[in-house]
């Protein structure tokens, strides 16, 4: 059970363009979802919580503009990088709990690889 | 911000124990500790957590110090597939965000 799934698992695409990252819970309703970036050879950094059917919070420094999140169903969250540059190139991973606000173990996908030419 | 310490690197040999640690010392009475480890080009993958007792499961045991300060991650006979960045994660009950540190990468050694 808890399994998360992401789509695509990679993704190369021209700068200027824009990128859909989908995050489904396949086995359980997560009430919430988050998505992490993560940058070659350093720690996974928080980007923004997504709550089912209420605009997502955004870390400090993350451009909601830029990173767009939708999350309209209960099994399923998309984030879209609008007009991706180079230094958007990372991996992009999505996790999701299935309790709001109380503590909760979070299940992660197994992330989707960006890279912009 | 993480809230946690860890030893950047660790070896372990093959069938031995991994013992993992990790600093909490500003860990509030409400919050959990969490463990998760992450295999190269994957997805983060839960391990165990727990609040005050020691916690026990098929892939790890947790043990927590009495003051909740520090905390060490046992793997009892590690395998190849061990081989992981280990991260400790410490949450309150009222915020689910994680918020990873640098982790701790370990090889198990053949």
């Amino acid at each position: 059970g808890a399994v998360v799934s992401q789509h695509p698992s990679w993704v190369i695409c021209k700068s200027g363009t824009s990128v859909k990252i989908e995050c489904r819970s396949l086995d359980f309703q997560a009430t919430t979802m988050f998505w992490y970036r993560q940058f070659p050879k350093q720690s996974l950094m928080l980007m923004a919580t997504s709550n089912e059917g209420s605009k997502a919070t955004y870390e400090q420094g993350v451009e909601k503009d830029k990173f767009l999140i939708n999350h309209a169903s209960l099994t399923l969250s998309t984030l879209t990088v609008t007009s991706a540059h180079p230094e958007d190139s990372s991996f992009y991973i999505c996790s999701a709990a299935n309790a709001p606000t109380l503590q909760e173990t979070q299940y992660f996908g197994p992330g989707t690889r960006l890279l912009v030419l | 911000d993480a809230k946690t310490t860890q030893p950047p690197s660790m070896d372990c040999a093959e069938g031995r124990a991994a013992n993992l640690p990790c600093n909490h010392s500003t860990i509030s009475g409400n919050e959990y500790v969490y463990w998760y480890r992450q295999i190269h080009s994957q997805g983060p993958q839960y391990i165990i957590h727990g609040l005050k007792n020691n916690e026990t499961n098929e892939m790890a045991s947790l043990i927590i110090t009495e003051d909740r300060k520090s905390s060490t991650l046992i793997l009892p006979h590690a395998t190849l597939r061990d081989t992981a960045v280990y991260y400790c994660i410490v949450i309150g009950f009222t915020g689910n965000q994680f918020y990873f540190g640098t982790g701790t990468s370990l090889t198990v050694i053949p």
